[in-house]
């Protein structure tokens, strides 16, 4: 069985500080992962994506990721955050075109 | 390149009315997901459509909920009769991938729900 787990519900941060958000997921098979994020009102987005090659992986605005199959994880990570980060992130993990998601975690970026 | 399109964006009803919801997907997309986001917790998937097929349907609460996908384009999710739990967003979201591919999965804006 396939599962996505976040522990960290809220994560407070200053701006221009740097961030990371927790992603571990169980799986006994392959899987490809994913970040999302939601702005309020607003559908989930994709952040990036792991699915094969360099295990570490970029979106366009800043934020990373590095897939770590031996510790099952697949930490966001940000150098400097800004206000409009604000967000919740949801990691998620593919299987045969199957997604499941993990609770989120709300970032909190302060001035 | 248009995006999933979903409507209404928000519904309010009294429990044990019923409701409608409308996805288009994008163009394309062999695969359709509905999914429940409930306040504070993350997506849960209703039922994926494969075309018009169903692949899962094994967390819809089947004595309330119904969703169609009509010649494998759009779909409707309905309710009848809606509780005070069902207060969600729903969210439709659409892949390319068909029979084990896995792309990543593009979602509409969703509809707010509340139910009082």
């Amino acid at each position: 069985a396939q599962s996505v787990t976040q522990l960290d519900s809220q994560v407070p941060v200053f701006e221009e500080a740097p961030v990371e958000l927790r992603c571990n997921y169980s799986s006994s098979v392959s899987v490809y992962l994913f970040w999302y994020v939601q702005y309020p009102n607003q559908g989930l987005q994709l952040l990036l994506k792991y699915l094969s090659g360099s295990t570490l992986v970029e979106s366009i605005n800043g934020f990373e990721a590095e897939f770590n199959k031996s510790q099952t994880s697949f930490h966001l990570r940000k150098p400097s955050v800004h206000i409009s980060d604000t967000a919740e992130y949801f990691c998620a993990l593919t299987r045969f075109n199957k997604f499941y998601f993990g609770s989120g975690t709300k970032l909190n970026v302060k001035p | 390149e248009a995006g999933v399109a979903q409507s209404p964006r928000y519904k309010i009803i009294e429990k044990r009315q019923s409701v409608a919801f409308w996805c288009n997907p994008i163009s394309g997309h062999a695969t359709l997901y509905w999914y429940q986001q409930i306040l504070g917790q993350g997506p849960k998937l209703l039922i994926q459509f494969q075309n018009n097929g169903v692949v899962d349907d094994s967390q819809l609460p089947k004595d309330r909920f119904s969703a169609e996908r009509l010649k494998g384009v759009d779909s409707t999710l309905k309710i009848q009769p809606a509780k005070l739990e069902d207060s969600a967003v729903y969210l439709c979201a659409s892949s390319l991938g068909a029979g084990g591919m896995n792309t990543e999965a593009f979602f509409g804006q969703g509809t707010r729900l509340t139910v009082v």
